[in-house]
């Protein structure tokens, strides 16, 4: 079974442009979450994603925001980017069978870089 | 709100020493613990889990016991290898939530 897929895996932005990231979760997984790793900040979640709905937001401002298609693949977006936007942005999928934790599998992640 | 604490790094060993990283939690209710190791250049891994009071969790060698009392979940190794070089970090989550709460992160460096 092939892993979660995040794309693109480096970009390059400049201050107030915008960008998409991309999440292909695992087959039949329908959670996707979003995290944030910075050096100084390290890991923080940003939010998750169920059935198409944001099921849980960490605290971010709006500029970060993201989808959940039909397919559960995910996208997130950060608009008028920021230097301290600079990070690397993982992405987790579980499977959700019931209302306990679920293991989450994470991708490779996607570097941006903001100049 | 919920914290994860583990000691800094780095943390440098000769191989077939023995490790340990300390972490502590602070989280209201019953949460799940974990122990993610990510390696240069890649994604978070899960290494392993415990989720109730007095749970070990083990992979690869590695053993951690879930210690409510102290609430506390340290990363034990018997005997590290140079393959093990990577960063640790503990986690919690509570409940359903599908949000990992997580430490800052040790980097484990072992020299042959």
């Amino acid at each position: 079974k092939a892993g979660v897929t995040q794309t693109p895996r480096y970009l390059i932005k400049t201050r107030g442009q915008q960008v998409t990231l991309s999440c292909s979760p695992i087959s039949g997984h329908r959670s996707v979450s979003w995290y944030q790793q910075t050096p100084g900040q390290g890991l923080q979640f940003l939010f998750e994603y169920f059935s198409e709905t944001q099921r849980n937001k960490g605290n971010f401002p709006g500029r970060f925001s993201g989808r959940q298609f039909s397919n559960s693949r995910s996208e997130m977006n950060v608009s008028t980017l920021e230097l301290g936007d600079s990070a690397l942005y993982l992405c987790a999928s579980s499977y959700d069978r019931d209302q306990s934790y679920n293991e989450q599998f994470f991708g490779p992640g996607t570097r941006l870089t903001v100049l | 709100g919920d914290s994860v604490t583990q000691m800094e790094g780095p943390v440098t060993l000769s191989e077939e020493a023995f490790l340990t990283i300390n972490c502590t939690y602070t989280a209201t209710g019953y949460p799940s613990l974990f122990w993610y190791v990510q390696y240069p250049g890649e994604g978070l891994q899960l290494l392993l889990k415990a989720t109730k009071a007095d749970d070990k969790g083990s992979n690869k060698g590695f053993e951690a016991t879930y210690r409510k009392e102290t609430t506390s979940f340290h990363l034990e190794k018997g005997s590290v290898q140079v393959s093990d070089s990577a960063v640790y970090f503990c986690a919690l989550a509570r409940g359903s939530f599908q949000k990992l709460v997580f430490g800052t992160g040790t980097r484990l460096l072992v020299s042959p």
